[in-house]
């Protein structure tokens, strides 16, 4: 199977615009989608980005998702950002098992 | 809208078998995936395993052994046993639903968490 690989954590001021990576270790990222999600302090996770780049009902339009397989990762890109947006973000894919990439801490201030 | 319940020990002694119920509201267990993840303190998500209502199962690998997932369409739950525990299976355990369907596009199937419970802290400790 392939691994997710994350950054530990990113940091962006309230408006701004931050974009955090997903990279597959091996295999096309484009042959599975990509799921993200976000898990608050003290939360379960919550999903933001289903296959690659669909939000769930109730998710702003801030959050968005792509692919780029020239550099084989998958991004999660959160614009206009709100203090509440400060949480862990976790990326997933399915190739007969389920993996999870390791995490990333966003800190907005 | 549908939600979902974890239940359970919260302390299980090395050696012994932790099990947890997950209960499923506001929705049927069938036609559906079901899935265990669990967050060890401080750490990041780890995929346990899944079950189709019908029964089928998919396990992570490196827990295949020791993992066993039932479901109870009956009762509208689905069980989590981990056999032999140690210090190391101390985490949080979350049960979620999940959506498996086949992508043409890609030639592959995928698969995904759409709704999670609380989750449920265990400990493993004597």
């Amino acid at each position: 199977n392939f691994m997710l690989t994350q950054p530990h954590s990113v940091s962006e001021s309230p408006g701004k615009t931050v974009t955090i990576s997903c990279t597959r270790s091996s295999g096309s990222i484009a042959s599975n989608y990509v799921q993200w999600y976000q898990q608050r302090p003290g939360s379960a996770p919550t999903t933001v980005i289903y296959e690659d780049n669909q939000r769930p009902s109730g998710v702003p339009d801030r959050f968005s998702g792509s692919i780029d397989s020239s550099s084989n990762s998958a991004s999660l890109t959160i614009s206009g950002l709100k203090t509440e947006d400060e949480a862990d973000y976790y990326c997933q894919s399915y190739d007969s098992s389920i993996s999870f990439g390791g995490g990333t801490k966003l800190t907005v201030l | 809208q549908v939600q979902l319940q974890e239940s359970g020990p919260g302390l299980v002694k090395p050696s012994e078998t932790l099990s947890l119920t997950c209960t499923v509201s506001g929705g049927s267990i069938s036609s559906y995936y079901w899935s265990w993840i669990r967050q060890p303190p401080g750490k990041g998500l780890e995929w346990i395993g899944y079950i189709y209502y019908s029964g089928s199962t998919n396990y992570n690998p490196s827990l295949k052994s020791r993992v066993t997932i039932s479901v109870d369409t009956s009762k509208n739950q689905f069980s989590l046993k981990l056999s032999s525990v140690t210090a190391a299976d101390t985490a949080v355990y979350y049960c979620a639903r999940g959506y498996f369907d086949w992508s043409p596009t890609q030639s592959s199937y995928y698969y995904y968490m759409d709704v999670w419970g609380k989750g449920t802290t265990v400990t493993v400790s004597s």
